[in-house]
């Protein structure tokens, strides 16, 4: 079966680091997705990972070990707009997208 | 904008009705996918199609069905409505139906059933 595990909730403080886990238990594995997702809104694409370590775009990366079933996104310099839902999503062997129950991150002053 | 429309925007109705959601692609994309997203179960895949195929199925009721045009919009038809199906419907497209396929998503079709 699929199994996608995230935190539920997260509190940061602007300016600051966090890190978002996610692990996964798929039938295959062709890369892991981060989505960003405000409340009511559509999710928006962030980063793709396929192979082992560390992609880094911005102020916004993702790290990926295939032999742990892990993958890590981290946010810098965290922002008040960075407060919002991020959804890990492994793309199996048929070529669908498995979404965690996501991990809603709220950034505080 | 991630040039994915998806229309209405909002839709309530009643039990064991049946409604109609569109979806329009973007320019250039082959693939459709659909999602459901409810309080609480998160983003749930329901079916893609690709060039007017369906190319996965994941946990769509037989109540439910979907159908990709030849101008490669899409329709999903959800039948027999209960008040389970209350959630947000989203609709993603992508460039083909490869494995490193970034899905755009569209703003969400939300449905009341009461």
């Amino acid at each position: 079966g699929q199994n996608i595990d995230q935190p539920t909730e997260m509190t940061a403080t602007e300016g600051a680091i966090v890190q978002i886990n996610c692990t996964y238990q798929t039938s295959g594995f062709n890369g892991l997705f981060w989505y960003q997702q405000h409340a009511g809104e559509a999710p928006t694409f962030l980063s793709y990972n396929v192979l082992d370590g560390l992609e880094e775009k911005g102020r916004f990366s993702s790290f990926l070990s295939r032999s742990k079933g892990y993958s890590y996104l981290l946010l810098k310099e965290l922002q008040m707009k960075d407060s919002a839902s991020y959804l890990c999503a492994v793309n199996n062997a048929g070529n669908m997208l498995t979404f965690g129950g996501g991990t809603r991150l709220m950034v505080k002053p | 904008d991630s040039g994915v429309t998806q229309t209405p925007k909002h839709l309530i109705t009643a039990t064991g009705q049946r409604v109609t959601l569109r979806c329009s692609p973007r320019s250039g994309d082959l693939s459709v996918y659909w999602y459901q997203q409810s309080l609480d179960q998160g983003l749930q895949f329901l079916i893609q199609y690709y060039n007017g195929e369906e190319r996965a199925k994941g946990n769509i009721l037989e109540r439910f069905s979907a159908q990709q045009f030849p101008d490669l919009h899409s329709e999903l038809n959800l039948s027999s409505l209960e008040l389970g199906d209350s959630a947000l419907y989203f609709c993603a497209s992508s460039r083909t139906s490869g494995r490193s396929n970034e899905q755009f998503f569209g703003p969400g079709t939300r449905l009341t059933v009461l």
